[in-house]
């Protein structure tokens, strides 16, 4: 049973691109989570997403910042025009659905430098 | 705002020592916290808490869940060097917010 797998393991953009980061959950799980994580500091939230529904993005920037969780296919965290402040691990997680005991299982993450 | 705060934020110790490591939060209607070890990669899964002083334990890491004092702490026994990682700790509210972390502690054990 594979993990949570994320890809590309790091990416390379310069100001003003766009960033693509993909993320497939664990079998069986329905659930996505997307968090940040800047040198020196903690994870923190972004998006929390089910299978076509965003759940709840209160800790995603309302600009350039947009993420989706297709029926088919993986979950996407879009960010257009990055700035070098988006520079960062980006990691996704993934839980089963409906389950009290919501441990969250991550991928290995994106590293994403914008240059 | 929720919170969660992990100390010390680093740590060197020899291999062979114990360590605590400890994590403390203020969240509304807590339900869990959980603890994670991130090394270069994806961060793993070590323990999930949701009852006060019942210790959960997993070869030399044990945890254990203080509700009254709101806080956490990790052991780790006989460190050894693979044990060198970054601890992160996790706090689950109900409903549909996210877990919230702390900073995590950095340990570092040489021979």
């Amino acid at each position: 049973n594979a993990g949570v797998m994320q890809n590309p393991r790091h990416l390379v953009r310069r100001r003003g691109q766009e960033a693509r980061l993909r993320c497939s959950p664990m079998k069986g799980h329905s659930h996505v989570y997307w968090y940040r994580q800047l040198p020196e500091e903690g994870l923190k939230f972004m998006v929390y997403l089910q299978k076509e529904n965003i759940i709840d993005e209160s800790g995603m920037p309302k600009e350039r910042f947009s993420a989706e969780f297709p029926k088919e296919g993986p979950s996407i965290l879009r960010i257009q025009q990055v700035v070098r402040g988006d520079s960062a691990a980006y990691f996704c997680a993934s839980s089963p659905a409906g389950s009290t005991k919501n441990i969250q299982y991550f991928g290995a993450g994106t590293r994403l430098s914008v240059l | 705002e929720d919170k969660v705060v992990q100390s010390p934020l680093s740590l060197v110790v020899h291999e062979g020592d114990t360590v605590t490591l400890n994590c403390s939060y203020e969240v509304t209607n807590f339900r869990s916290l959980l603890w994670y070890k991130q090394e270069k990669k994806a961060p793993t899964f070590l323990f999930m808490l949701t009852s006060s002083g019942i210790e959960k334990k997993s070869g030399r890491l044990s945890s254990i869940l203080d509700k009254k004092e709101l806080s956490s702490i990790l052991n780790i026994t006989a460190t050894q060097t693979g044990d060198s990682a970054i601890y992160l700790c996790a706090v689950e509210a109900p409903g549909n917010t996210p877990l919230v972390f702390g900073k995590g502690t950095r340990l570092s054990v040489i021979a």
